[in-house]
């Protein structure tokens, strides 16, 4: 069953707190990512993931640092977070090749107070 | 710089009417171009895609024309239903990175019975 699966699905921290959402897949896809999503602005890339240790920046990178030690598994860490960082985070894999379709998670809703 | 334009945020319609959602892209080459659909509570997945090769893509009573020459991806059906009500989102791999997705930021259908 092709799946990407988030936790958790609802996360609430204080400002200046570490955060870690985790993401997995049970495609052997090579490619992941990281989306936020915040009202009007649609999904803004944060990092990609090209493979096992092989991570770029997306457009919105900083305050955010990710890592990916298995090919099913990519984290998005937080360190200290803010209360600009609040909105919900998507993570999402595909294939390498290009034009591939990106399978998406159902998204983690991050408040930070 | 690949940018995806849409400037619907909302589309109400009743059940049966057609569907217009309007989406312009800039990108230095021709990209592969994708409309996501996002329903509550849910990622994003693929509604449909269309490449160079192909010009149009159809997928559940939706239909999609690649434009070139007016760099235009609109989104059409010919008679919505109440289980059609979700956010479509606009989005291209350009051919410079073809493993990022750029979305544009959304158009929320609702259909009313």
């Amino acid at each position: 069953d092709m799946k990407v699966t988030q936790m958790p699905r609802y996360l609430i921290k204080r400002m200046g707190e570490n955060v870690l959402l985790e993401c997995g897949q049970d495609m052997s896809h090579e490619t992941m990512y990281w989306y936020r999503q915040d009202p009007g602005l649609g999904l803004q890339l944060i990092y990609i993931s090209y493979d096992v240790d092989s991570n770029s920046e997306g457009d919105i990178p900083k305050g955010y640092r990710v890592s990916r030690k298995k090919r099913e598994h990519f984290s998005l860490i937080l360190d200290s977070a803010k209360t600009n960082q609040t909105s919900v985070y998507f993570c999402a894999s595909s294939l390498r090749d290009r034009g591939e379709t990106l399978y998406f998670g159902s998204g983690t809703r991050l408040t930070v107070l | 710089g690949d940018s995806v334009t849409q400037k619907q945020g909302q589309v109400t319609l009743s059940e049966d009417d057609f569907l217009f959602i309007n989406c312009t892209y800039s990108t230095t080459t021709y990209p592969t171009l994708f409309w996501y659909v996002q329903y509550p509570g849910q990622g994003p997945q693929l509604l449909l895609k269309v490449t160079t090769a192909n010009n149009k893509g159809i997928s559940r009573g939706f239909e999609a024309t690649y434009d070139k020459g007016t760099t235009s991806f609109h989104l059409q059906k010919a008679s919505v239903q109440e289980s059609d009500s979700a956010v479509y989102f606009c989005a291209l791999v350009p051919m410079s990175n073809y493993n990022v997705l750029y979305f544009g930021s959304g158009t929320k259908l609702t259909v009313e019975p």
